[in-house]
């Protein structure tokens, strides 16, 4: 059991550039969730996928877009890159079983410059 | 006013200490409590979930008052492993989805 994946590990960007992030679970989950962590902000809820074919907008959906692409997989993009998105960007998933614990994937952080 | 607040700290306490961290959050709907750990440039994992009832998890103690809308976590005997930041954590139903909400986390060292 991988858990939950993403990648890249690291990106720098340049202003106006686009990429797509990308994040995987094997743990058969519903639920999908982007979040960025900011210092002194804590982390911020981007996008939420309630479940295959449907998303949600976050607390800071603007400059970005996702896909829910099938239960497994839910990207994150940026069409065109802005320095107020350098971050540290975070996929999770979550146990709608009994616990409702969430699981994080180990974080993008991205640069744009 | 933020939905989940905490003290950011840092806490710096000798090991063998006890300290508690509070949180109050705003959201009267909210349906589950949490404490998260989160090392430094690592991803958040689960802690440890609360109950009204209160519970405990070894040198961990959660507290949860519905009515004041307050959490709080002790931790006894602190050891140097236990340096991280602790996150209060809200989940509350969307009609569509569990939203879990952050607080921006209260950081612990623990020294020698």
């Amino acid at each position: 059991n991988a858990g939950v994946t993403q990648t890249p590990k690291f990106q720098v960007l340049k202003t106006g550039q686009s990429m797509t992030l990308q994040c995987a679970q094997d743990m058969n989950h519903n639920s999908m969730y982007w979040y960025r962590q900011d210092p002194g902000m804590g982390l911020r809820l981007i996008y939420y996928s309630a479940s295959e074919g449907t998303t949600d907008k976050g607390e800071v959906p603007n400059g970005y877009n996702v896909s829910r692409l099938n239960k497994r997989e839910f990207s994150l993009r940026l069409e065109s890159a802005a320095p107020s998105q350098t971050s540290v960007y975070f996929c999770a998933s979550i146990d709608r079983g009994t616990s409702y614990e969430q699981y994080f994937g180990p974080g993008t952080r991205l640069t744009v410059t | 006013r933020k939905e989940v607040e905490q003290d950011p700290g840092p806490f710096n306490v000798p090991e063998g200490a006890t300290v508690a961290f509070n949180c109050t959050y705003s959201n009267s709907a909210s349906q589950s409590f949490f404490w998260y750990r989160q090392d430094c440039r690592k991803e958040p994992k689960l802690l440890m979930s609360v109950y009204s009832s209160g519970n405990e998890d070894g040198r961990f103690t959660a507290q949860l008052n519905r009515a004041s809308q307050y959490i709080s976590l002790l931790i006894r005997d602190s050891k140097l492993s236990d340096s991280a930041t602790y996150l209060c954590v809200v989940r509350t139903y969307t009609g569509t989805a569990s939203k879990l909400t952050f607080g921006t986390g209260t950081r612990l060292q623990v020294t020698l």
